[in-house]
């Protein structure tokens, strides 16, 4: 499975915009990308994810690099609720994608 | 309604104990799961299964053995326990077979204490 790369944690201020980046150098040409966040004391939820094109839901946005080697995820107004630690994980149709890696990903500080 | 809940929420217990951890979900889902958060808050999958047949095993000792009587409960029974047992074990499922587009849905986690 190809390998991420994310900081370990980041600060924002409630309600302005955070960009979370993950850096995928040997992503396969089949590899979608996957943001899963724990919350303090629960288990992971899915956030977003894609292949190529950027993608947006009620949750976030998923920005994807042209040449796919990284990938920024947007929370466009921060709350409190989002301090969490932000996942972001290959998941390759090829190997029947069963298998979810999951790094140490970014925590995030939001400050009120 | 919950979609995917195990019980129970902690289990604290000795060494050398048996002790199972049940998982439910209704969703309507294929796939299951089961992850091993450790201390150092490392996610690790342990076992998968898709409609009641396993399909992953990362070599987990053989001392847990899980169980899928349909394909709404995978439980987890550990022979044996040991101090190392000590985490949070998460169940999660998937609408399908866990291909590259299938999403997982948790559990809220039951934190297993040896002592």
């Amino acid at each position: 499975d190809a390998k991420t790369t994310q900081p370990n944690s980041m600060e924002s201020n409630e309600e302005e915009p955070v960009h979370l980046p993950c850096n995928h150098s040997t992503i396969s040409g089949t590899d979608y990308i996957h943001w899963y966040r724990q919350l303090p004391s629960q288990g992971p939820e899915y956030v977003i994810h894609g292949l190529t094109s950027n993608v947006n839901n009620r949750m976030a946005s998923l920005a994807i690099a042209e040449d796919r080697k990284s990938s920024t995820l947007i929370l466009h107004r921060a709350t409190l609720r989002d301090a969490a630690v932000y996942y972001c994980i290959l998941r390759d149709v090829g190997t029947g994608g069963f298998k979810t890696i999951f790094g140490a990903g970014t925590r995030l500080f939001v400050k009120a | 309604d919950t979609a995917v809940s195990q019980t129970p929420k902690y289990l604290v217990t000795q060494m050398g104990n048996d002790k199972s951890i049940k998982c439910e979900q209704n969703l309507g889902h294929d796939t299951m799961y089961w992850y091993k958060q450790d201390s150092k808050k490392f996610l690790k999958i342990m076992f998968s299964y898709n409609n009641k047949e396993l399909i992953i095993n990362e070599t987990v000792p053989n001392r847990f053995s899980p169980k899928s009587p349909d394909k709404a409960h995978l439980n987890l029974h550990i022979n044996s326990l040991e101090l190392g047992d000590s985490a949070v074990y998460f169940c999660a499922s998937s609408p399908a077979s866990g291909g590259s587009t299938d999403t997982q849905y948790f559990g809220p986690g039951t934190r297993l204490t040896v002592l």
